[in-house]
């Protein structure tokens, strides 16, 4: 079966530390990823997407992701993390031709020390 | 734009009442629409795809009687709980398909605030 995983359930980070969440999927063809970000209290918001092109994608608010495709990676990235930053990140993946369904991932839980 | 609504935000219920919660697009049409179910510090699960004048799709493991699905316009869709009991307290959450998206090849899916439900 379809699947995703991510590494880290809770992460902890001071401010300006740099962040990396893991993000693997089991499914060997053509897919679309996304992380999403829930701030407490607040719904799914997108912060990045790929589809296809350039396996380096940047998102909001100095987030960025690779794509790897060896390694069925879809890694979560920012160089200097704000307290602000605080929330669940979810990594999520749909499957061609799949009618657009999403698997989520996890989610991992960033706590940032101001 | 892409924007997505729900409502209510939040309901309590005595066991054994039905319970509707609503799916808008505000800004968009959304042929289809998808109902997910997140636990406590858990991730979202995917309950049933609904599409815009069809029978909705469920996952397997949901029951259809039980989560009933209605997508009635190409900005509504619906999402009733029927003769809900404690376990299925839960926080349900829609989403609608971007609609300049290539559907079911590249495409971007936008969430709604989610309704938290609680039986009592």
């Amino acid at each position: 079966a379809q699947s995703v995983s991510q590494h880290n359930h809770h992460v902890i980070l001071s401010e300006a530390a740099s962040l990396e969440l893991g993000c693997n999927y089991s499914y060997g063809g053509t897919v679309n990823l996304f992380w999403y970000v829930q701030y407490p209290g607040q719904h799914l918001q997108l912060l990045l997407k790929y589809f296809s092109g350039d396996p380096l994608v940047k998102g909001i608010k100095g987030f960025e992701a690779e794509f790897i495709k060896s390694k069925f990676s879809f890694n979560l990235r920012k160089p200097s993390v704000q307290w602000s930053d605080t929330a669940e990140y979810f990594c999520a993946v749909s499957f061609y031709n799949q009618g657009g369904k999403l698997i989520f991932g996890q989610g991992t839980e960033l706590s940032v020390k101001p | 734009g892409a924007v997505v609504s729900q409502h209510p935000s939040w309901v309590i219920c005595k066991s054994g009442t039905s319970v509707k919660i609503e799916c808008r697009s505000l800004d968009f049409q959304a042929t289809t629409m998808f109902w997910y179910r997140q636990f406590p510090k858990q991730s979202l699960m995917l309950m049933a795809t609904s599409n815009e004048g069809s029978k909705a799709t469920y996952e397997q493991g949901v029951e259809k009687d039980k989560f009933l699905i209605n997508h009635a316009s190409l900005t509504l869709s619906t999402l009733t709980v029927t003769s809900a009991h404690p376990e299925d307290s839960s926080f349900y959450i829609c989403s609608a398909r971007d609609p300049d998206g290539w559907e079911g090849y590249q495409e971007t899916q936008y969430f709604g605030p989610g309704t938290r439900l609680l039986v009592l």
